[in-house]
């Protein structure tokens, strides 16, 4: 049974950066073909897609995005962790973690989703 | 980045109807299309991928369907608990989502 959950602060200022950490179980990162993606969607608005990380350590980013994002892995703590800097109120979303599926760039796990909102 | 239209973005329909809700890409995206149906408060759940194949779990009165560019999903009878918003996304490249669909109760 595959399950995702995120974690991290739910208030972050402006210009500061955001932590968020992906605990995940049910799977390995370090299995062919497995990945775990970001994904956000403000209030009220559409999902948009943030960062995903392969098995092999590859990485992929928004282009939008690219300048300000990083992800990692620790393959043997199950976590993904991203972080995005110079935090904006337009960066207020809920961020969501998923599982790669099918071995293409789709999701079919995810987890609950975590609200930030960024306010001085 | 390869932008996903998605059309209506707003949908009234009354139970037992048949709606369809169409995802048009910016270039050919070779069948990598999935489709995902997500409730107030909750996490996306996927419906469909590769355009047309129905996610394990998922009722057979969804279906998928397109080629190229042009995309559709439908629903052939629609229940209750089907009033949802609905996205598509492309993983032909680097994914991107459609902006959404807002199925509503007429």
């Amino acid at each position: 049974q595959i399950t995702l959950k995120e974690s991290g602060p739910t208030l972050v200022k402006p210009t500061q950066t955001l932590t968020l950490t992906c605990t995940f179980s049910g799977f390995s990162l370090s299995t062919s073909g497995v990945g775990v993606g970001w994904i956000r969607q403000p209030p009220g608005k559409a999902l948009e897609w943030l960062a995903l990380i392969y098995w092999d350590d590859d990485k992929r980013y928004s282009p939008s995005l690219k300048s300000r994002l990083t992800i990692t892995k620790d393959t043997s703590k199950n976590q993904v962790v991203l972080t995005m800097t110079n935090m904006d109120p337009v960066d207020t979303a809920t961020y969501f973690c998923a599982h790669r599926g099918y071995n293409w760039n789709l999701f079919d796990y995810w987890g609950q989703g975590t609200l930030v909102t960024v306010s001085s | 980045d390869i932008q996903m239209t998605q059309s209506p973005s707003s949908l009234s329909a009354s139970v037992g109807d048949r709606v369809t809700i169409t995802c048009r890409a910016s270039q050919g995206i070779s069948n990598s299309l999935a489709w995902y149906q997500q409730k107030p408060g909750k996490a996306p759940k996927l419906l469909l991928y590769a355009a047309s194949r129905l996610e394990s779990g998922v009722p057979s009165r969804f279906s998928g369907s397109g080629s190229g560019t042009d995309y559709t999903l439908t629903i052939s009878s629609l229940q209750p608990e089907d009033f949802a918003s609905y996205y598509c996304q492309q993983y032909y490249n680097v994914p991107t989502f459609g902006q959404g669909t807002k199925l509503e109760i007429k």
